[in-house]
């Protein structure tokens, strides 16, 4: 079956980098784009942007643009999301999901939560 | 970007029949999808393209809807359906997702 396995949870300092994974399963990984969510405490979900893993092209969300970075690994079916500058507004959890073609997800990972702190 | 307005919170009984709404501030045709979050949990696709059941999900849940006015239907509610609902468009870039209208079961 589908699986989206995420990286686990990461405690940063404002102003460093963090980069998460998202490794997927049960399905031929460069068939399917990937689109990563932001999910804010107790707040709504922000679409981040998405990669397309057989191309390596991207789309990002312009509120992500120079914030968000995200790359894929064809040889280990794993998707990559780095974030950089980070400040307390990006302790979020962070989901990948596979997309469908007509553009919702319909898989998604567990999520990565991101704590921003000194 | 779009917006999408969804109906406030929600208690309910089981048993009801409930409506929750999601209201786009211009035309995605029928490009909206719905999902359910559970606490803790990551979001879960119930409908998509407005009107389609995802597999699996009961039929207790259907989605109607076209232009800017949509709704997702539950009947009847159960206790297990204790959640946040979301819409979400795809017509429109960037993709956005409504703010959610939670469903508490009493």
């Amino acid at each position: 079956q589908v699986k989206l396995l995420q990286s686990g949870a990461a405690l940063v300092k404002p102003g460093d980098s963090v980069k998460m994974s998202c490794k997927a399963s049960g399905y031929a990984f460069t068939d399917y784009i990937i689109h990563w969510v932001k999910q804010s405490h107790g707040k709504s979900l922000e679409w981040i942007g998405y990669i397309n893993p057989y191309s390596g092209g991207t789309n990002y969300n312009e509120k992500f643009k120079s914030k968000a970075s995200l790359t894929v690994d064809k040889s280990s079916s794993t998707a990559y999301m780095e974030f950089s500058r980070l400040t307390s507004e990006d302790s979020a959890i962070y989901y990948c999901a596979r997309w469908s073609y007509g553009g919702y997800g319909a898989y998604w990972g567990q999520g990565t939560l991101v704590t921003v702190s000194s | 970007d779009t917006v999408l307005t969804q109906s406030p919170a929600l208690t309910v009984s089981p048993g009801e029949r409930i409506t929750i709404s999601c209201r786009a501030s211009e035309t995605v045709s029928t490009l909206v999808h719905w999902y359910q979050q559970k606490p803790g949990q990551q979001p879960t696709l119930l409908i998509y393209l407005a009107s389609n059941l995802d597999s699996g999900v009961p039929a207790r849940f259907s989605g109607s809807g076209s232009g800017t006015d949509f709704t997702l239907t539950i009947d009847p509610v159960e206790a297990d359906d204790n959640a946040t609902y979301y819409c979400q468009q795809s017509w429109n870039d960037p993709f956005t997702f409504g703010s959610g209208t939670k469903l508490e079961i009493k």
